[in-house]
């Protein structure tokens, strides 16, 4: 079972760079989120789609663009990237139940 | 603004110690609160979903209770073992929105 893919699971940028983090979950799960992890502060929501076709800030969406490609597919895109975008992303989904993370995504904005 | 906290921040225990955890979290629009554990370099793994208020869930040595009312979740861990050391974040589902809010976190280091 795949579960929740991520790709890139690494990644540098220069700044000004653009970039999209692809996810993709095989359990037909109509939520999705992407989070960012950062030292001491836990998982913050970037954005969240509750379903196909419906998309929504989180609690840090600034910098941020994010497309549900469809049911499976949930893209998180950095137009022009900062050092304040450097950080470990993951994606996860879920249906009204535990939610299932990719291996994230660590990413390093120079 | 949806709230999620979690104390302490970080907890160093000797092996065999008994151990709890708080988060807390809105009383309003409640769906679920989750609980899961975090190892290191790896994502995080669900451990419980709790939906009704009064809700006790047991996996192990680790249980969790729920007061949606009050706005509170407890983990408990009972002789606590190396491999327990982890970070255990807690979720807020909000039934509203479907947003998944989680906690800073607590972070356990068990001492063999």
């Amino acid at each position: 079972n795949a579960g929740v893919t991520q790709t890139p699971k690494f990644q540098v940028l220069k700044t000004g760079q653009s970039m999209t983090l692809q996810c993709a979950q095989d359990m037909n799960h109509n939520s999705m989120y992407w989070y960012r992890q950062d030292p001491g502060m836990g998982l913050r929501l970037i954005y969240y789609s509750a379903s196909e076709g419906t998309t929504d800030k989180g609690e840090v969406p600034n910098g941020y663009n994010v497309s549900r490609l469809n049911k499976r597919e949930f893209s998180l895109r950095l137009e022009s990237a900062a050092p304040s975008q450097t950080s470990v992303y993951f994606c996860a989904s879920s249906e009204f139940q535990a939610a299932f993370f990719g291996q994230g995504t660590r990413l390093t904005v120079v | 603004i949806l709230n999620v906290e979690q104390s302490p921040q970080s907890l160093h225990v000797q092996e065999g110690d008994s151990t709890n955890f708080t988060c807390s979290f809105p009383s309003s629009n409640f769906y679920a609160l989750h609980w899961y554990r975090w190892e290191t370099a790896k994502s995080p793994e669900a451990l419980f979903v709790m939906t009704l208020n009064g809700d006790e869930k047991k996996k192990g040595r680790i249980s969790a209770t729920l007061n949606t009312k009050e706005g509170y979740s407890y983990l408990y861990i009972k002789g606590s073992q190396p491999e327990d050391s982890a970070t255990y974040l807690c979720a807020f589902f909000s039934g509203n929105t479907g947003k998944l809010i989680f906690g800073q976190g607590t972070t356990l280091q068990v001492k063999p």
